[in-house]
């Protein structure tokens, strides 16, 4: 079945640093989806990207879409502490609409 | 809008015992979803269900039944329930997918259920 590669599993960065989280899969994915999960809380819907290539930005984050749509990354600019949390990505391939997530990348800022 | 409700927040069960999650939305949305997390093995899909008298099995069925009777309820079975069974629950909700592109899921605030 489709399976959905997260890595690192965990990063630990300073505040002020940058983060980036990979999500790769081992079939060609028709969209991926972000989600964020503060200590304690759910996950909560970051973005969507469908198109090959397609980069999208949110502030300090930056989402990227790879050319094959088999990979994506989120990337934060200058971490701050309420980045903290474990970021997931969700992809969907093939005739399936349901997502599959990944394991997640928890970050953890040090101020 | 309330969005997904999930109760109860906190279980504690004995070994061989049943229990029911509930999970509610009222977002008219046809796909529906229970999730498990588990420490650094991110979010396992237990069933899900594509609109009312419709349910499937996700990734991690066993030892878990569901029903969806109506649009807004997706209750959660456990029978017998097992340690392994420990975990945190959460429930979701979404539109149905359009074309390549998905609605984003909406989570309910999480079961956190120990077997013991």
């Amino acid at each position: 079945g489709q399976q959905v590669m997260q890595i690192p599993q965990y990063q630990h960065v300073q505040e002020g640093e940058d983060f980036t989280t990979y999500c790769n899969s081992s079939t060609t994915l028709s969209n991926i989806q972000w989600y964020k999960q503060r200590p304690g809380g759910h996950p909560v819907f970051l973005i969507q990207l469908v198109k090959s290539g397609e980069v999208k930005k949110q502030k300090r984050l930056t989402f990227q879409f790879g050319e094959a749509k088999k990979n994506s990354s989120l990337h934060i600019t200058a971490t701050q502490t309420t980045d903290v949390g474990t970021y997931f990505c969700a992809g969907r391939s093939g005739g399936s609409y349901i997502p599959t997530f990944g394991r997640g990348t928890s970050l953890i800022v040090h101020p | 809008n309330a969005g997904v409700t999930q109760t109860p927040k906190f279980r504690i069960l004995k070994i061989g015992q049943s229990m029911t999650l509930q999970c509610t939305q009222d977002m008219n949305h046809n796909y529906m979803y229970w999730y498990r997390q588990d420490p650094g093995m991110g979010l396992k899909l237990i069933y899900y269900s594509v609109g009312a008298g419709i349910t499937d099995k996700g990734e991690v069925p066993n030892g878990y039944n569901v029903s969806r009777s109506t649009t807004e309820d997706f209750p959660l079975r456990l029978e017998l329930a097992a340690p392994s069974q420990t975990s945190v629950y959460f429930c979701a909700s979404s539109s149905k997918p359009q074309g390549f592109t998905n609605e984003k899921l909406f989570f309910g605030s999480g079961t956190q259920l120990s077997v013991l």
